[in-house]
């Protein structure tokens, strides 16, 4: 039973670089989420999907974040251009439902130097 | 706003002995869900345990169960018989039912297990 697929697993890139982000949620999950995790601000909710549509952008952290979702079971997270202060472990979850359990993924880890 | 608190960044235990984090959330709403989430090494988030605001009895799985006091607001989990696979960052969040809504996450409790 394949859980929440992300790539890259690790990425390291210099600044000013384009990253992208790709999750594939489980399958028949209607609901989509990009979390940040860092040791400052600890995990935070970037932007989150609802059958491919995005809800909620609040926390996506300025203009060179962007996600998009072009159906059901693939999402991305673009970074351009990138800063160190982008580096940190991005997590993508998916749920089933409001009330179901989120299920993570094992997130990406990027580095920006 | 909700928040959600874990006042111990760091616990200890001897393996096989009984270790128990605190959390504590604020919320006026009266429908909830809470979750706790435990963090290896690793980085993958992998959920532990969850309680729906509603029902009064604590939810268990296996060597983990939970004090929830809805009036306190509080929602510790007890981990039994400690392993030395429970070490890990152990995270509380927080999420109102009703809204297709993110989670809040407290900051986080690393817990060691001693051999």
């Amino acid at each position: 039973d394949a859980g929440v697929i992300q790539s890259p697993r690790h990425e390291v890139t210099e600044m000013g670089q384009e990253v992208t982000l790709r999750c594939k949620p489980i399958s028949g999950h209607n609901s989509l989420f990009w979390y940040r995790q860092t040791m400052m601000r600890g995990l935070e909710l970037l932007i989150y999907f609802n059958n491919n549509v995005p809800i909620d952008d609040s926390g996506m952290p300025e203009d060179r974040f962007s996600a998009k979702m072009p159906n059901a079971s693939f999402s991305t997270l673009k970074i351009q251009p990138s800063e160190p202060r982008d580096s940190a472990v991005y997590f993508c979850a998916s749920r089933t439902g409001a009330g179901n359990t989120i299920y993570f993924g094992e997130g990406s880890w990027l580095t920006v130097v | 706003a909700q928040t959600v608190t874990q006042s111990q960044p760091e616990m200890s235990v001897q393996e096989a002995e009984t270790v128990t984090l605190s959390c504590t959330y604020d919320t006026s709403e009266s429908d909830y869900y809470l979750f706790w989430y435990k963090q290896p090494p690793s980085r993958q988030m992998i959920l532990v345990i969850r309680q729906e605001a509603y029902k009064q009895q604590n939810a268990t799985e296996n060597r983990f169960s939970v004090n929830f006091q809805k009036a306190a607001k509080s929602f510790s989990l007890k981990i039994s018989d400690s392993q030395l696979g429970d070490a890990a960052m152990y995270f509380c969040a927080y999420r109102i039912s009703y809204n297709n809504n993110d989670m809040r996450f407290g900051a986080g409790t690393r817990l060691t297990v001693k051999p």
